[in-house]
């Protein structure tokens, strides 16, 4: 059984960066998976932010593309998110997920870090 | 690309049957079978319930169902149990590497 677990090195000021790093355990993250970055403001819904496969390729959302970086260490079995700028609206429970491939779902989920974007 | 939409809320008594409808376009829902959806508890993270349309994960109760028509894909929970009350939200692939969300439904179960 697959478990993610996101950790970061938490506060983060305005036109800051924005850094997370997914650990991945109970799997390797060099399978035909892509994993992904969700994120929730807090009070609202979830926001596919973009995704990462083991050999460097990746998909961005459009709206986030131009702040958003994911990147991934295979020999540390994790992968990252790097967002800047960051203003107050990235303010949000950030959620790393495994996406099955051909069915295209979310099927495992981290618990999520509360990243406050503040000065 | 724009969030699926969802009624905001959703209610029902315990054992009555809950819809929640989610509104895509011919882009997103209407394009692909990749609709799923999930469940989340306050202070939790989501959870999957209905994967392609229609399909369940091993370990979901068979009274969560889930259907498409054109852009709008539904969930039924039959049979509603006070653990059901959470919020809901769906997704779909949206094509060009994209997935979207929607807006969530807050289940309240009388």
């Amino acid at each position: 059984q697959v478990q993610l677990q996101e950790s970061g090195p938490g506060p983060v000021k305005p036109s800051g960066t924005l850094s997370l790093t997914c650990t991945v355990s109970g799997g390797s993250i060099s399978t035909s998976n892509w994993w992904s970055w969700v994120r929730q403001p807090p009070g609202k819904g979830l926001e596919w932010i973009g995704e990462i496969y083991h050999s460097g390729s990746t998909n961005y959302n459009p709206s986030l593309k131009s702040r958003v970086t994911i990147s991934v260490d295979k020999s540390g079995n994790h992968f990252s998110l790097f967002l800047s700028p960051v203003t107050a609206a990235d303010t949000a429970v950030y959620y790393c997920a495994r996406v099955i491939p051909g069915s295209l779902y979310f099927d495992s989920w981290g618990q999520g870090t509360l990243v406050t974007v503040s000065s | 690309q724009s969030a699926l939409t969802q009624p905001p809320s959703a209610s029902g008594s315990l054992g009555q049957l809950v819809m929640i409808s989610c509104t895509g376009t011919s882009s997103d829902i209407g394009a692909y079978k990749y609709v799923s959806w999930y469940q989340q508890h306050p202070g939790k993270a989501p959870k999957l319930l209905i994967y392609e349309v229609d399909k369940r994960p091993s370990g979901v109760p068979d009274r969560f169902s889930g259907s498409k028509f054109g852009n709008t894909a539904s969930l039924i929970v039959s049979g509603l149990q006070a653990e059901d009350e959470a919020d809901y939200y769906c997704s779909s692939y949206a094509g060009n590497n994209n997935y979207v969300f929607g807006t969530g439904t807050k289940v309240t179960v009388l």
